[in-house]
């Protein structure tokens, strides 16, 4: 079955800087790969995905990044704000079961110190 | 807010007691999910109904029980629970799609701490 490995597990970083959070798969066949922010006391929440068939997508300050071949993606946070502190969880859907169930990586705490 | 309401938001119960889980979803979707959240671990895949049909039943102890009478509605009952059980409880829906790529809403999740 699908596994998916998330680095770094903790990541400080200061107000302005960028924050790279890397995520690695192991299912071949795996074709969406969605990044969850959560925040303390919620759920989690997308906040932006991409599917095998484009390399890389934006939305304002967070990008993502799939290299499909190499089997890891990658989640991007610019001009990073105090209120991006959350934990982040990377995820690949997995094609066991009916209908393509997603698979978590660990997640990652970031700060952002103002 | 994601349109996927849990109660209640905390539950404490003793390892003999009864409870509920609740999870509705106001989106129109056809599938639903339960998840386990501990400390350090990823989030645990527990049930899947697609359609009120459960699909996935990733090896969860008896102790669970899901039910789902609806597509807009889900519970998990639980009884004689353990204290290992402790951890947040996330139900999630999405439309439904086959064959992978199914973007999935979560709920706020249920803190529970069984003594």
């Amino acid at each position: 079955g699908e596994n998916v490995e998330q680095h770094p597990s903790t990541l400080s970083v200061q107000e302005g800087d960028s924050a790279v959070i890397k995520c690695t798969y192991s299912d071949s066949a795996s074709n969406y790969f969605p990044w969850y922010k959560q925040e303390l006391g919620k759920g989690p929440q997308l906040i932006i995905d991409i599917r095998s068939n484009v390399g890389e997508k934006k939305d304002q300050r967070i990008a993502v990044t799939l290299n499909k071949t190499a089997k890891h993606f990658s989640l991007h946070i610019t001009e990073t704000q105090p209120e991006d502190s959350a934990v982040y969880f990377c995820a690949a859907s997995s094609h066991g079961g009916s209908q393509g169930n997603l698979i978590f990586g660990k997640g990652t705490k970031l700060s952002v110190k103002p | 807010e994601t349109g996927v309401t849990q109660t209640p938001r905390h539950l404490v119960m003793g390892m003999t007691n009864k409870k509920s889980l609740k999870c509705e979803q106001h989106l129109g979707h056809n599938a639903m999910y339960w998840y386990k959240q501990s400390a350090k671990k990823p989030l645990e895949l527990m049930f899947v109904y697609n359609f009120k049909e459960q699909t996935e039943n990733n090896s969860v102890p008896s102790r669970f029980s899901p039910e789902c009478p609806n597509s807009s509605h889900l519970f998990l009952h639980l009884h004689t629970l353990q204290p290992e059980d402790s951890a947040l409880y996330l139900c999630a829906s999405s439309q439904g799609q086959r064959g992978g790529g199914d973007t999935q809403y979560f709920g706020p999740g249920t803190r529970l701490t069984v003594l």
